[in-house]
This record gives C-alpha cells, sequence and structure tokens, in this order.
C-alpha cells in the first residue's frame, strides 16, 4: 500500500463514451501526477499539478481532460478516446516538487482499454 | 526538455551481480532516480543521487557521474524476485527513461 489509491482498477470504454479516472493520495504530498504506460511509451508524463495547479501539459491531446480540486484528489476526464488510448494510466504524488531527493509514489493504476 | 537511453533487456543467473546503465540530457539536474517495476504492479523507489558518486542501499547500488550525464543501478547478489523492469528518472518533473527489463535465471 503506497497511500496512493486509484480507481477504477480496470476501465473498458467505447471511442463515444465519457468517463473519469479518480486518484487519491492519503500522505499530504502537494504534487500529483498522471503518467500513461504501453509498450511503446513506458511511463509517459502527462500531466502535472503542485498545490493544485496544473504545471505541465506534455502536449497531451485534449480527449485528455485532468482536474485537481485539492492537493489530495486528482481526476483525468476521457472522452472520445481512440484505441491508442489503451494503456495502463498512473497517477503518483510527491511531498514538495522541485526538491532534491523527492520520491514519486505511484498508484497501482487504472488499465484502460478503449474499442 | 529531457531525454534518456537505456538498456532494453538485461539477462543474469541468481547469485550474479548486473550493472544496468543511464544516460540522460536535461536542462535542469534535479538528481537521477531509480525505479522498479514488477509485472501488473506500480513502480517503487529504489535509490536517488544527486552528487556524484556511489550510493547503497542494501544489495542495491547506483552511481552518478554529472559530468558524464551517466548513472548506473548495480544489483547484487541477484534474487528471482528481482526480475522486473528498471527506470531511471531525472528532472523536477520526473520524466523516465524507457526502461530495462532484467531477467534472474535460476
Amino acid at each position: 500500500e503506497t497511500g496512493v489509491t486509484q480507481t477504477p482498477r480496470h476501465l473498458v470504454m467505447g471511442m463515444t463514451n465519457k468517463k473519469s479516472l479518480k486518484c487519491e493520495q492519503h500522505l499530504g504530498h502537494n504534487a500529483m501526477y498522471w503518467y500513461k504506460q504501453s509498450a511503446k511509451k513506458p511511463l509517459e508524463l502527462m500531466f502535472v499539478y503542485n498545490f493544485k495547479e496544473q504545471t505541465e501539459n506534455n502536449s497531451v491531446p485534449s480527449r485528455f481532460s485532468p482536474e485537481c480540486p485539492n492537493s489530495s484528489h486528482l481526476f483525468l476526464h476521457l472522452h472520445t478516446l481512440q484505441p491508442e488510448d489503451s494503456a495502463l494510466y498512473l497517477c503518483a504524488s510527491s511531498r514538495d516538487p522541485g526538491q532534491l531527493s523527492e520520491k514519486l509514489f505511484f498508484g497501482s493504476g487504472t488499465q484502460l482499454s478503449v474499442l | 526538455g529531457q531525454s534518456l537511453e537505456q538498456p532494453s533487456e538485461v539477462t543474469a543467473v541468481e547469485g550474479a551481480i548486473v550493472q544496468i546503465n543511464c544516460t540522460y540530457q536535461t536542462s535542469g539536474f534535479y538528481g537521477l532516480s531509480w525505479y522498479q517495476q514488477h509485472d501488473g504492479g506500480a513502480p517503487t523507489f529504489l535509490s536517488y543521487n544527486a552528487l556524484d558518486g556511489l550510493e547503497e542501499t542494501g544489495r542495491f547500488s547506483s552511481f552518478l557521474s554529472r559530468s558524464d550525464s551517466y548513472g548506473y543501478l548495480l544489483l547484487q547478489e541477484l534474487q528471482m524476485k528481482d526480475s522486473a523492469s528498471y527506470f531511471c528518472a531525472v528532472g523536477q518533473n520526473f520524466v523516465f527513461g524507457p526502461g530495462t527489463r532484467l531477467s534472474v535465471l535460476p
């Protein structure tokens, strides 16, 4: 148990569906991250939030829409996805963004399949 | 931006020593980190280097040379449970390398 919880663990959706991934951290951290992991691009950084503010958008298509209502919760809203978006989506958190010796704590991920 | 290179696969036998290399390019250096990920699991933190030299944590050690933009993870007394993927990461926002899949054979 890393203190970072992701739901759902598995998600199957059609290309016209709208769904959301949820991440919650119980570590008192100030930064949260979304990563995409697939066979082609392992651990690809998508978004970073520091103190609820988005500080990184790694050229992610607009069909992925993040939301960070507070430092403990992070969402990834999905709409009109493509089959190539099928991947493991990992959430992570860290305590003090930009500090040396920072560690990432990962959730178990959501395995997404787009049909 | 950042970019990292790692070997894609490494194979070794139980009890052996293996070294996984990582070369990187980064615009701002915040240290070099290493993470382990077992199949079906989440990545977990292993080691971190901010300064040149060797950091030892039990059977695992990590080395950094900032002048060479190079580091490695050293795994000693390999065990079957060490079979996993290993990722190096740099940058303020933790950009990861492509990962090295380690297979430990009996």
